[in-house]
């Protein structure tokens, strides 16, 4: 059973970087086929989705965040990451990281971020 | 990018009534649809991928249909632990979207 956990700070300065990286274990995130994704959930609020990464680095990232975004695999360590730069408190959210790159069949628990000063 | 919108927004059910969760697409996303299931605190779980196939593990309570814009989840006769939030997803589109939900709550 594959198993996804996120980890990072949970406060993040506006115009800072918010980073988190995302541990997968049961499974590796080198095994062919498979994406790596990160998903948003706003407070009370529906499901964004951030973008997919590929274990040779290839990536695919939502256009409205494409800018601010980067995401990136660490075989070695079965992580991947994802940066989010120059946060605004509308970038306060549970983040989840999931297998998969257009349904998600695995995902992490979830970690909030909230951006304040 | 493709919107999706889902009815109703919130629904109230008692264990074994049959519910139905529609969800429309802005624009054709052929089969590219799946539905997720999500309680309080906790991260959505995959019910139904490609419109209408079962996840594995999940019960055979649980039906998808649709395709091109419009789609439904049915639950044949809902039970206790199947209250919560349920999501559409479409993967057709240059971006991903999620429906808003609908809330299904205890009559």
């Amino acid at each position: 059973q594959v198993q996804l956990q996120e980890s990072g700070p949970g406060l993040v300065k506006p115009s800072q970087t918010l980073s988190l990286t995302c541990t997968v274990s049961g499974g590796s995130v080198s095994s062919g086929g498979y994406y790596w994704s990160w998903i948003r959930q706003h407070p009370r609020k529906g499901l964004e989705w951030i973008g997919y990464i590929y274990y040779n680095g290839n990536t695919h990232y939502n256009p409205s965040l494409k800018s601010r975004l980067t995401m990136s695999v660490d075989a070695a360590k079965n992580q991947f990451s994802l940066r989010l730069s120059s946060v605004t408190v509308a970038d306060t959210a549970v983040y989840y990281c999931a297998r998969g790159a257009e349904e998600f069949d695995f995902w992490g628990q979830g970690t909030l971020v909230t951006v304040s000063s | 990018d493709i919107q999706m919108t889902q009815s109703p927004s919130s629904l109230s059910a008692s264990v074994g009534d049959r519910v139905t969760i529609t969800c429309r697409a802005s624009q054709n996303i052929r089969t590219y649809l799946y539905w997720y299931h999500q309680k309080p605190g906790r991260a959505p779980k995959l019910l139904i991928y490609a419109a209408s196939t079962l996840q594995s593990g999940v019960p055979s309570r649980f039906s998808g249909s649709g395709s091109g814009t419009d789609f439904t989840l049915t639950i044949s006769s809902l039970q206790a632990e199947d209250f919560g939030t349920y999501y559409c997803q479409q993967s057709y589109g240059d971006s991903f979207t999620f429906g808003p939900g609908t809330k299904v709550d205890m009559k």
